[in-house]
């Protein structure tokens, strides 16, 4: 199965500010197959992107996606209070599905 | 909107069986291209798959539960459920059903039942 790697394993930054997380995959992503939810405490997690992509709804454009291959990204431009949750990627390329291992996005 | 409400325990004894249901609204179980999905995650853990169903009964099992696992689905009720037998303090977790778009993405999820597992 491929195995998906996230890092950082906690980003601790301020609002306003720039985060970058990477997944990384043990083998090539057929299609670019990669997903990444939100999850904040106590919640079930949200779609954020599948396709790599492609925003699901209601995702505010200062969150992107990217990569193929094996190396994916969540970028989020600037910081809101709501970003601040754990992001997890997965894969659906190559069955069975896997999910990393979450980034934690935290204040600084 | 679709939303997926689950029911089921939150204890458990070492040795019993953990039965969930995920009752579907807003959409079609019987809707060709979805299959339902059971999720779960250990405390302070990441997300483990555990298994999916199709609307024709055809299921797909995470390996490393099979032998213990059960997964079924009824049209009538816009429902499925999860059974696993021989719990243990290890299968302790947060356990979500979702939506998972043709074997893609999970684009709608559960709110989530604790099961916890303790003599």
């Amino acid at each position: 199965e491929i195995v998906l790697t996230q890092s950082p394993g906690t980003l601790s930054l301020s609002p306003g500010e720039r985060a970058t997380l990477s997944c990384r995959a043990s083998q090539s992503i057929s299609n670019s197959h990669v997903a990444w939810y939100q999850q904040k405490h106590g919640q079930a997690p949200r779609l954020v992107f599948y396709g790599a992509s492609t925003r699901a709804t209601g995702i505010p454009e200062r969150i992107s996606g990217s990569g193929s291959g094996t190396e994916f990204s969540l970028t989020i431009s600037r910081l809101e209070p709501e970003d601040f949750a754990v992001y997890y990627c997965q894969q659906y390329g190559t069955a069975p599905l896997t999910f990393g291992g979450g980034t934690k996005v935290e204040i600084k | 909107q679709v939303q997926l409400q689950q029911s089921g325990p939150g204890l458990l004894k070492p040795s019993q069986t953990l039965s969930l249901t995920c009752t579907v609204s807003g959409a079609s179980i019987s809707s060709d291209g979805y299959y339902w999905t059971w999720i779960r995650q250990h405390p302070g853990k990441g997300l483990e798959w555990i298994g999916y169903i199709y609307n024709t009964g055809n299921t797909y099992y995470n390996p490393s539960l099979k032998s213990r696992l059960t997964i079924s689905i009824d049209t009538s009720k816009n429902q499925f459920s999860l059974n696993l037998t021989s719990m243990t303090a290890a299968d302790t977790a947060v356990y979500y059903c979702a939506r998972r778009y043709s074997k893609a993405y999970l684009d709608y999820w559960g709110q989530g039942a604790l099961v916890t597992v303790s003599s």
